[in-house]
């Protein structure tokens, strides 16, 4: 199993410019989620889907929009990059229960590193 | 008011002592489940240990222990034997609501690790 992965690993863009992130599990997991890290902060919270075809915000989904069209795809879109989306972005996955008291730890992606000037 | 505080920047510990991370939690929810993870310097995020608001017992994992201090709401993790591997990142994240509910975890700002040779 490759886990969580994410595509790309890096990205430069310009302000104004629009990009793709694409995050793709295979442990058939329900539940997917995208966080950004700014230095110095744990993570925040994106955006998340429950399953296929459903998105719900998180913490701060200002300037995103997500899709979750497969079930093992989870899609973050930037339509109009600033300066302040210049972050480190996580994709997660989890259960949605096995039952008898499992916790549904969420599995982390390697990151993407975005930088916009 | 933060969530969860973690009021340690920085810590040193020499190779083969143990060591005590703090993480202290907000929440009036009665069902919640509290998590470590490690970030490496290459920037993954590492599953470490679960504790669950209803656990009678603190979590352990291997070199791994939750000390669970629910009146005084703490969640310390503590690395018995530190090695130099464990050099890293360290956030204590809350799920606030039932195990199984895709709720999101709220992140402490971390505790960087050095462990000294």
């Amino acid at each position: 199993n490759a886990g969580v992965t994410q595509t790309p690993k890096f990205r430069v863009l310009k302000t104004g410019q629009s990009m793709t992130l694409l995050c793709a599990q295979d442990m058939n997991h329900e539940y997917m989620y995208w966080y950004r890290q700014d230095p110095g902060m744990g993570l925040r919270l994106i955006h998340y889907s429950v399953g296929e075809g459903t998105t719900a915000k998180g913490e701060v989904p200002d300037g995103y929009n997500v899709s979750r069209l497969k079930k093992q795809n989870f899609l973050l879109g930037l339509e109009s990059a600033a300066p302040s989306q210049t972050s480190v972005y996580f994709c997660a996955s989890s259960y949605h229960t096995r039952g008898g008291g499992d916790y549904n730890e969420q599995f982390f992606g390697p990151g993407t590193r975005l930088t916009v000037l | 008011a933060q969530k969860i505080t973690q009021t340690q920047p920085g810590m040193f510990v020499q190779e083969k002592e143990a060591v005590t991370l703090d993480c202290t939690y907000d929440t009036s929810d009665p069902s919640y489940g509290l998590f470590w993870y490690k970030q490496p310097s290459s920037g993954e995020m590492i599953f470490l240990i679960y504790q669950g608001s209803y656990d009678q017992q603190n979590a352990t994992e291997g070199r791994y222990s939750l000390n669970f201090q629910k009146a005084r709401k703490s969640a310390n993790l503590v690395i018995s034997a530190s090695q130099l591997g464990d050099s890293a990142m360290y956030f204590c994240a809350m799920r606030e609501g039932p195990s199984g509910s895709a709720r999101q975890l709220t992140f402490g700002s971390g505790t960087q690790l050095t462990v000294l040779p």
